[in-house]
Protein backbone atom coordinates (compact mmCIF):
# COMPACT_ATOMS: atom_id res chain seq x y z
CA UNK A 1 0.00 0.00 0.00
CA UNK A 2 1.08 3.39 -0.53
CA UNK A 3 2.35 5.14 2.32
CA UNK A 4 2.12 9.01 0.68
CA UNK A 5 -0.13 9.85 -1.30
CA UNK A 6 0.09 12.69 -3.79
CA UNK A 7 -2.25 14.52 -5.53
CA UNK A 8 -3.39 15.99 -8.14
CA UNK A 9 -1.80 13.09 -11.01
CA UNK A 10 -0.82 15.83 -13.45
CA UNK A 11 -2.10 19.93 -13.22
CA UNK A 12 -1.27 22.51 -15.88
CA UNK A 13 -1.47 25.93 -14.85
CA UNK A 14 -1.09 29.15 -16.49
CA UNK A 15 2.36 31.13 -16.75
CA UNK A 16 2.21 33.29 -13.55
CA UNK A 17 -0.35 31.37 -11.84
CA UNK A 18 -0.07 29.12 -8.60
CA UNK A 19 0.67 25.34 -8.82
CA UNK A 20 -0.61 23.69 -5.63
CA UNK A 21 0.64 19.96 -5.06
CA UNK A 22 -0.42 17.78 -2.01
CA UNK A 23 0.98 15.23 -0.16
CA UNK A 24 -0.25 12.87 2.68
CA UNK A 25 1.10 10.36 4.46
CA UNK A 26 0.12 7.56 7.04
CA UNK A 27 3.58 6.91 8.79
CA UNK A 28 4.06 9.19 11.90
CA UNK A 29 7.41 7.84 11.69
CA UNK A 30 8.34 10.23 9.22
CA UNK A 31 10.03 13.07 10.08
CA UNK A 32 11.80 14.06 6.34
CA UNK A 33 9.54 15.68 3.75
CA UNK A 34 11.65 16.46 0.97
CA UNK A 35 10.05 17.42 -2.60
CA UNK A 36 12.48 16.42 -6.25
CA UNK A 37 11.59 17.69 -9.33
CA UNK A 38 12.65 15.49 -12.53
CA UNK A 39 12.76 16.24 -15.94
CA UNK A 40 12.63 14.28 -18.63
CA UNK A 41 15.26 11.99 -19.17
CA UNK A 42 16.58 12.97 -16.37
CA UNK A 43 16.83 11.60 -12.68
CA UNK A 44 15.05 13.38 -9.80
CA UNK A 45 16.86 16.37 -8.03
CA UNK A 46 15.96 17.55 -4.32
CA UNK A 47 13.86 21.00 -4.90
CA UNK A 48 12.69 21.73 -0.87
CA UNK A 49 12.72 19.87 1.89
CA UNK A 50 11.19 20.46 5.31
CA UNK A 51 11.17 18.65 8.94
CA UNK A 52 8.09 18.88 10.93
CA UNK A 53 9.20 21.23 13.66
CA UNK A 54 8.15 23.92 11.26
CA UNK A 55 4.99 24.30 9.51
CA UNK A 56 6.16 26.52 6.58
CA UNK A 57 9.59 26.29 4.00
CA UNK A 58 9.86 29.01 1.25
CA UNK A 59 12.96 28.89 -0.90
CA UNK A 60 12.39 31.47 -4.13
CA UNK A 61 8.82 30.90 -5.52
CA UNK A 62 8.82 27.49 -3.72
CA UNK A 63 6.90 27.14 -0.95
CA UNK A 64 6.20 23.48 1.66
CA UNK A 65 3.22 24.03 3.61
CA UNK A 66 3.26 21.61 6.48
CA UNK A 67 0.42 20.46 8.97
CA UNK A 68 1.59 17.86 11.05
CA UNK A 69 -1.30 17.13 12.60
CA UNK A 70 -3.22 16.70 9.54
CA UNK A 71 -0.18 14.73 8.41
CA UNK A 72 -0.40 16.46 5.15
CA UNK A 73 2.35 18.84 3.05
CA UNK A 74 1.96 20.91 0.01
CA UNK A 75 4.31 22.57 -2.52
CA UNK A 76 3.33 25.40 -3.63
CA UNK A 77 4.96 26.87 -7.00
CA UNK A 78 4.11 31.15 -7.32
CA UNK A 79 4.37 32.82 -10.37
CA UNK A 80 4.56 29.30 -12.27
CA UNK A 81 7.10 29.36 -15.27
CA UNK A 82 7.11 27.01 -18.71
CA UNK A 83 10.39 25.88 -17.12
CA UNK A 84 8.87 24.28 -14.15
CA UNK A 85 6.73 22.03 -16.19
CA UNK A 86 8.20 18.53 -14.77
CA UNK A 87 6.81 15.58 -13.09
CA UNK A 88 7.33 16.83 -8.77
CA UNK A 89 7.31 13.79 -6.50
CA UNK A 90 7.13 14.17 -2.77
CA UNK A 91 8.50 11.88 -0.65
CA UNK A 92 8.63 11.36 3.42
CA UNK A 93 11.41 9.59 5.76
CA UNK A 94 11.70 8.01 8.88
CA UNK A 95 13.15 4.74 10.35
CA UNK A 96 15.73 4.68 7.35
CA UNK A 97 13.26 4.35 5.17
CA UNK A 98 12.33 6.78 2.29
CA UNK A 99 8.82 6.56 0.45
CA UNK A 100 7.96 8.39 -2.46
CA UNK A 101 4.50 9.84 -3.95
CA UNK A 102 3.08 8.66 -7.18
CA UNK A 103 4.68 12.23 -8.55
CA UNK A 104 2.51 14.72 -10.14
CA UNK A 105 2.79 15.94 -14.18
CA UNK A 106 2.90 19.68 -13.85
CA UNK A 107 2.57 21.66 -17.43
CA UNK A 108 2.99 25.52 -17.17
CA UNK A 109 1.24 27.06 -20.39
CA UNK A 110 2.86 30.22 -21.45
CA UNK B 1 33.41 13.76 -13.32
CA UNK B 2 32.08 14.39 -9.70
CA UNK B 3 28.67 13.34 -9.38
CA UNK B 4 26.60 9.90 -10.14
CA UNK B 5 26.56 8.09 -13.12
CA UNK B 6 24.70 5.39 -14.45
CA UNK B 7 25.44 2.79 -17.81
CA UNK B 8 24.20 1.63 -19.78
CA UNK B 9 21.61 4.68 -20.63
CA UNK B 10 19.05 1.98 -22.80
CA UNK B 11 18.87 -1.50 -22.48
CA UNK B 12 16.86 -4.05 -24.55
CA UNK B 13 17.13 -7.67 -23.28
CA UNK B 14 15.38 -10.55 -23.84
CA UNK B 15 13.50 -12.81 -21.14
CA UNK B 16 15.41 -14.42 -18.96
CA UNK B 17 18.79 -13.22 -19.28
CA UNK B 18 21.22 -11.97 -16.75
CA UNK B 19 21.79 -8.03 -16.61
CA UNK B 20 23.28 -5.82 -14.54
CA UNK B 21 23.23 -2.21 -14.66
CA UNK B 22 25.98 -0.07 -12.87
CA UNK B 23 25.79 2.84 -10.66
CA UNK B 24 29.34 4.82 -10.01
CA UNK B 25 29.21 7.04 -7.60
CA UNK B 26 32.26 9.78 -6.33
CA UNK B 27 31.49 11.58 -3.34
CA UNK B 28 31.91 8.45 -0.99
CA UNK B 29 28.84 8.84 0.16
CA UNK B 30 28.00 5.86 2.79
CA UNK B 31 24.27 5.19 1.31
CA UNK B 32 23.34 3.61 -2.54
CA UNK B 33 19.90 3.12 -3.19
CA UNK B 34 18.32 1.31 -6.29
CA UNK B 35 14.95 2.46 -7.69
CA UNK B 36 12.13 1.55 -10.20
CA UNK B 37 10.11 4.29 -11.44
CA UNK B 38 6.90 2.99 -12.74
CA UNK B 39 3.83 4.97 -14.00
CA UNK B 40 1.65 5.26 -11.52
CA UNK B 41 3.80 4.05 -9.00
CA UNK B 42 6.24 6.55 -8.77
CA UNK B 43 9.91 5.67 -6.92
CA UNK B 44 9.87 1.94 -5.73
CA UNK B 45 13.25 0.78 -3.34
CA UNK B 46 14.41 -2.20 -4.49
CA UNK B 47 17.80 -2.62 -2.30
CA UNK B 48 19.85 -0.37 -0.37
CA UNK B 49 23.34 0.01 0.65
CA UNK B 50 24.48 1.26 4.33
CA UNK B 51 27.94 0.81 3.39
CA UNK B 52 30.45 -1.39 1.50
CA UNK B 53 29.57 -4.97 2.28
CA UNK B 54 26.73 -4.28 3.61
CA UNK B 55 22.71 -4.62 1.45
CA UNK B 56 19.68 -4.62 2.18
CA UNK B 57 16.38 -5.34 0.59
CA UNK B 58 13.36 -2.39 0.16
CA UNK B 59 10.27 -2.85 -0.88
CA UNK B 60 10.36 -4.30 -4.37
CA UNK B 61 13.48 -6.92 -4.27
CA UNK B 62 12.19 -10.33 -5.61
CA UNK B 63 14.35 -11.07 -8.88
CA UNK B 64 16.94 -8.57 -7.88
CA UNK B 65 20.64 -9.13 -7.00
CA UNK B 66 22.75 -6.29 -5.60
CA UNK B 67 26.63 -6.43 -4.09
CA UNK B 68 29.04 -3.59 -2.69
CA UNK B 69 32.64 -4.65 -2.97
CA UNK B 70 33.46 -0.92 -2.80
CA UNK B 71 32.25 2.30 -1.50
CA UNK B 72 32.06 3.98 -5.16
CA UNK B 73 30.15 1.30 -6.81
CA UNK B 74 26.22 -0.20 -6.69
CA UNK B 75 25.29 -2.91 -9.42
CA UNK B 76 22.36 -4.22 -9.58
CA UNK B 77 21.72 -7.61 -11.42
CA UNK B 78 18.75 -9.40 -12.78
CA UNK B 79 19.16 -12.82 -12.64
CA UNK B 80 16.68 -13.68 -15.23
CA UNK B 81 14.85 -10.79 -16.57
CA UNK B 82 11.21 -10.93 -16.51
CA UNK B 83 9.04 -8.53 -18.54
CA UNK B 84 7.42 -7.29 -15.46
CA UNK B 85 11.32 -5.97 -15.25
CA UNK B 86 10.74 -3.23 -17.59
CA UNK B 87 11.10 -0.05 -16.12
CA UNK B 88 13.36 2.97 -15.54
CA UNK B 89 15.99 2.17 -13.20
CA UNK B 90 17.68 5.16 -10.81
CA UNK B 91 20.16 4.80 -8.79
CA UNK B 92 20.89 7.22 -5.83
CA UNK B 93 23.06 8.08 -3.11
CA UNK B 94 23.09 9.73 0.31
CA UNK B 95 26.04 11.02 2.82
CA UNK B 96 23.45 9.99 5.60
CA UNK B 97 20.05 8.09 5.68
CA UNK B 98 17.75 11.10 6.01
CA UNK B 99 20.50 13.48 5.66
CA UNK B 100 20.06 16.15 2.94
CA UNK B 101 18.01 14.31 0.76
CA UNK B 102 18.86 12.05 -2.05
CA UNK B 103 21.21 12.60 -5.21
CA UNK B 104 20.14 10.49 -7.93
CA UNK B 105 21.85 8.85 -11.26
CA UNK B 106 20.27 10.00 -14.78
CA UNK B 107 18.43 6.23 -14.82
CA UNK B 108 18.54 3.67 -16.85
CA UNK B 109 15.93 2.51 -19.39
CA UNK B 110 15.25 -1.52 -19.57
CA UNK B 111 13.08 -3.21 -22.26
CA UNK B 112 12.62 -7.00 -21.74
CA UNK B 113 11.43 -8.39 -24.93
Amino acid sequence: QQQVKQSPQSLIVQKGGISIINCAYENTAFDYFPWYQQFPGKGPALLIAIRPDVSEKKEGRFTISFNKSAKQFSLHIMDSQPGDSATYFCAAWGNNDMRFGAGTRLTVKP
Amino acid sequence: DAGITQSPRYKITETGRQVTLMCHQTWSHSYMFWYRQDLGHGLRLIYYSAAADITDKGEVPDGYVVSRSKTENFPLTLESATRSQTSVYFCASSPGQGVGGYTFGSGTRLTVV
